[in-house]
């Protein structure tokens, strides 16, 4: 079965300090690995997706995420934080069957000014 | 550029009452989803619907129903409220191509519901 889990449910940086948000999967076969970003009352929206392709992923607004096979994660970074960061943020495994996504417990990024 | 759209935005219901959550897609997607999302537990599977006519369950099932006579509808039925059904249900689609499962799903911007 896969599984994915986000360490720290919430996060809190300083506007231009670097945002590093984790995420390790579980999963029997090559997974397809998805980050989403959701800002308050709204609903989820793709950010970057893995697809085997390339190992460091980049995404909108200046995030990117690199796969790392031997430690099963899927890390989400950005060098430099914005107040318009702050949000909600799932990472997300597909399976095969349907294209269901698993998602992970979410982390809350809080950017201080 | 409409995408997934979801009504009602909020609802409140009174405990063994009854609704329909709509759910529409304008992308053609054959696969379409409903999860519910509360604090601290990340997105929860509900339904899924691999084209129209087929539906099958996720992970929590249970007190609701969901049917798929077009590829543009998908909504989900809630027949007696439970205040455990109190939550922000979201809808999905994605389109399906062969052998790739890294297509992305696309949200509406949800359902918050409140059951007392």
């Amino acid at each position: 079965a896969q599984s994915v889990t986000q360490l720290g449910s919430h996060v809190s940086v300083s506007e231009g300090a670097l945002v590093l948000l984790r995420c390790n999967y579980s999963s029997s076969v090559p997974p397809y690995l998805f980050w989403y970003v959701q800002y308050p009352n709204q609903g989820l929206q793709l950010l970057l997706k893995y697809t085997s392709a390339a190992t460091l992923v980049k995404g909108i607004n200046g995030f990117e995420a690199e796969f790392k096979k031997s430690e099963t994660s899927f890390h989400l970074t950005k060098p430099s934080a914005h107040m318009s960061d702050a949000a909600e943020y799932f990472c997300a495994v597909s399976t095969n069957q349907g294209g269901k996504l698993i998602f992970g417990q979410g982390t809350e990024l809080s950017v201080k000014p | 550029n409409a995408g997934v759209t979801q009504t009602p935005k909020f609802r409140i219901l009174k405990i063994g009452q009854s609704m329909t959550l709509q759910c529409a897609q304008d992308m053609n997607h054959n696969y379409m989803y409903w999860y519910r999302q509360d604090p601290g537990m990340g997105l929860k599977l509900i339904y899924y619907s691999v084209g129209a006519g087929i539906t099958d369950k996720g992970e929590v099932p249970n007190g609701y129903n969901v049917s798929r006579s077009t590829t543009e509808d998908f909504p989900l039925r809630l027949e007696l409220a439970a205040p455990s059904q109190t939550s922000v249900y979201f809808c999905a689609s994605r389109a399906h191509v062969r052998d790739r499962a890294n297509q992305p799903q696309h949200f509406g911007d949800g359902t918050r519901l409140s059951i007392l």
